[in-house]
């Protein structure tokens, strides 16, 4: 069963910290990786991106990846209470064909405290 | 634009009733995606589309259905609701399959009783 994971929390960040959120995923034909924030019943945005190994920067957000440990991390830098919200984790590119199908992990949820 | 748009909002079932969610998109996208998220949980892939007339199984199609005869719009059918299909559902659409940004819909909030 290809899967993604993900510490629920809560991860609790003091406002201006650096929050940092883990994902590890089991299946190695994963090619793209997609981390999406979710607000309290809203649906999903998406944040970044990331396809190759290492880092890719957008303003104050850092996604990481190693495909070699099958890890996925998402760096938040200067925390701000607006991001207080469940980041969830997604893989895809897996499997035959160009189907775009995502497998998530269960989301953790940031909370930061002013 | 709209972007993707699900109708109805909220819905109460009674076990054994059968209802279609709506969901458009005005984005000329290609794929489109039915997930379900319960309580606490990511989101589980129901069925998918890559255009008008083909459709697939995701990871949790049982007791559901689709069809795909245009390319703006993707209903999902329940057939004989359960208590198991309560839930909120996100319609999700992307340009293209693999590595392309899928975009949600607001959600339906279901609750089979």
């Amino acid at each position: 069963q290809k899967e993604v994971e993900q510490n629920s929390g809560p991860l609790s960040v003091p406002e201006g910290a650096i929050a940092s959120l883990n994902c590890t995923y089991s299946d190695r034909g994963s090619q793209s990786f997609f981390w999406y924030r979710q607000y309290s019943g809203k649906s999903p945005e998406l944040i970044m991106s990331i396809y190759s190994n290492g880092d890719k920067e957008d303003g104050r957000f850092t996604a990481q990846l190693n495909k070699a440990s099958q890890y996925v991390s998402l760096l938040i830098r200067d925390s701000q209470p607006s991001d207080s919200a469940t980041y969830l984790c997604a893989g895809g590119g897996h499997g035959s064909g160009n189907t775009g199908k995502l497998i998530f992990g269960q989301g953790t949820t940031l909370q930061v405290k002013p | 634009n709209a972007g993707v748009t699900q109708t109805p909002k909220f819905r109460i079932l009674k076990i054994g009733q059968s209802m279609t969610l709506q969901c458009a998109q005005d984005m000329n996208h290609n794929y489109m995606y039915w997930y379900r998220q319960d309580p606490g949980m990511g989101l589980k892939l129901i069925y998918y589309s890559v255009g008008a007339g083909i459709t697939d199984k995701g990871e949790v199609p049982n007791g559901y259905n689709v069809s795909r005869s245009t390319t703006e719009d993707f209903p999902l059918r329940l057939e004989l609701a359960a208590p198991s299909q309560t839930s909120v559902y996100f319609c999700a659409s992307s340009y293209g399959g693999r590595g392309d940004t899928q975009y949600f819909g607001p959600g339906t909030r279901l609750t089979v009783l």
